[in-house]
């Protein structure tokens, strides 16, 4: 058990759906990934928070935000889905910021848009 | 850009023989951080190890050690006596980031091994 909490587990929904995706990091880590597998993509990292502040984005559509909140949990909203979203999001958390912080993932979030 | 390449796509052994997963990977960075990932049937990704550029020497965790070569930039994973717990897609990982206060994680595509009894 890594120590980060993801909700839920399994989602399926509708194309043209919006869902949300709920992550609590591991005790006293500010910071919060979210990474998206894909059997064509592969690990992909979406974006990372720091003490609530977003720190970096990677290929993360336009129809996905994301948020950390002072509690330090965050959410992922995914909208407008399509079939292409269905993967599993990993959300992660480490200590700091910077690079070299161990990244600890959570056991993901299955999503499928049917 | 950074790269990571795991170029075995799946492995299988059979219980008890050693087996080494390779990783190698591109970085402009002199610093660097390199990880390896554990993803089991069950979807999870479990953390390994982390190693920085300028840590050289080589890991031993019981059956798993770690094989860092910055000369042919690779950094490959050996079990020994693998089981059939040992059964996972293992993932290389290359921290991007620098100095600059992100961090972001570049995977190889992952090698799957299947362990049979």
């Amino acid at each position: 058990d890594s120590g980060v909490t993801q909700t839920p587990k399994h989602l399926i929904t509708a194309t043209g759906q919006r869902v949300t995706l709920r992550c609590s990091p591991r005790s006293g880590d500010l910071s919060v990934y979210w990474y998206q597998q894909s059997l064509d993509q592969g690990l992909q990292f979406l974006i990372q928070y720091y003490n609530g502040e977003e720190r970096a984005k990677g290929n993360i559509l336009e129809r996905f935000s994301a948020q950390q909140f002072p509690d330090l949990h965050s959410e992922l909203n995914l909208s407008s889905l399509e079939l292409g979203d269905s993967a599993l999001y990993f959300c992660a958390s480490s200590v700091g910021e910077h690079h070299g912080n161990t990244i600890y993932f959570g056991e993901g979030s299955w999503l499928t848009v049917v | 850009a950074q790269k990571v390449t795991q170029a075995q796509t799946e492995i299988s052994v059979v219980e008890k023989e050693d087996v080494t997963l390779d990783c190698v990977y591109e970085t402009r960075d002199t610093t660097y951080y390199l990880f390896w990932y554990k993803q089991p049937p069950s979807g999870e990704l479990v953390f390994l190890i982390r190693r920085n550029s300028f840590d050289e020497h080589n890991e031993i965790s019981g059956r798993y050690s770690w094989n860092f070569q910055k000369s042919t930039s690779s950094f490959n994973f050996t079990i020994t006596a693998s089981q059939v717990v040992d059964s996972a897609v293992y993932f290389c990982a290359l921290s991007e980031g620098g100095n600059t206060g992100f961090q972001k994680l570049v995977f190889g595509t992952g090698t799957r091994l299947l362990v049979s009894p």
